[in-house]
């Protein structure tokens, strides 16, 4: 198993420019999550899909932010136009809801917006 | 989901037990404890979870108490590597609406 992947890892890119992220969950997980993390604010759930469905995106920022499931071992996180505050990393998880058991995560996309 | 209440920071020596406290007074019956731990630059790593008995796996012990109002993280021998984060999250298991709320965490410092 090779966990949940993420791309890129890095990202660097200028103010305005749209930026994707990319996500694949680990295989038989059903629920893929979002999270976006900064010194200031901690790990911030962005917005989670059950099934390929959204279920809350209560936690995207704004309308630049959207999420998109099209199936179930693929997602992406765009931000179109990007600006320097949404420099952070963003973490993607996934879990199977119908056990016990945690998320796992994947290694994270270190974004910089200058 | 209930709320959990942790140390800001603690500190190790390396090769004692890392004993990480967790208080969750608000726990319901239906509520696990989950642990996990981020170290610098990587994404959250699960730990271990229980709802009511002390569990053990091959990264950690976890004691709860018998209220369920607290629980303990234990790492028997500490190694410089476990220098991390460490997070206590309380939530249903099997609850399709809700997800993982985390919270500032314990930072875990393992001394040589």
């Amino acid at each position: 198993d090779a966990g949940v992947i993420q791309s890129p890892r890095h990202e660097v890119t200028e103010m305005g420019q749209e930026v994707t992220l990319r996500c694949k969950p680990i295989s038989g997980h059903n629920s893929l999550f979002w999270y976006r993390q900064t010194m200031m604010r901690g790990l911030e759930l962005l917005i989670y899909f059950n099934n390929n469905v959204p279920i809350d995106d209560s936690g995207m920022p704004e309308d630049r932010f959207s999420a998109k499931m099209p199936n179930a071992s693929f997602s992406t996180l765009k931000i179109q136009p990007s600006e320097p505050r949404d420099s952070a990393v963003y973490f993607c998880a996934s879990r199977f809801t119908g056990g016990e058991n945690g998320y796992t995560f994947g290694s994270g996309t270190r974004l910089t917006v200058v | 989901d209930a709320k959990t209440t942790q140390p800001t920071s603690m500190d190790c020596a390396e090769g004692r037990a890392a004993n990480l406290p967790c208080n969750h007074s608000t726990i319901s019956g239906n509520e696990y404890v989950y642990w996990y731990r981020q170290i610098h630059s990587q994404g959250p790593q699960y730990i271990i979870h229980g709802l009511k008995n002390n569990e053990t796996n091959e990264m950690a012990s976890l004691i709860i108490t018998e209220d369920r109002k607290s629980s303990t993280l234990i790492l028997p021998h500490a190694t410089l590597r476990d220098t991390a984060v460490y997070y206590c999250i309380v939530r249903v298991a099997q609850n399709y609406g809700q997800n993982f709320v985390f919270g500032p965490g314990t930072r875990l410092s393992v001394l040589p």
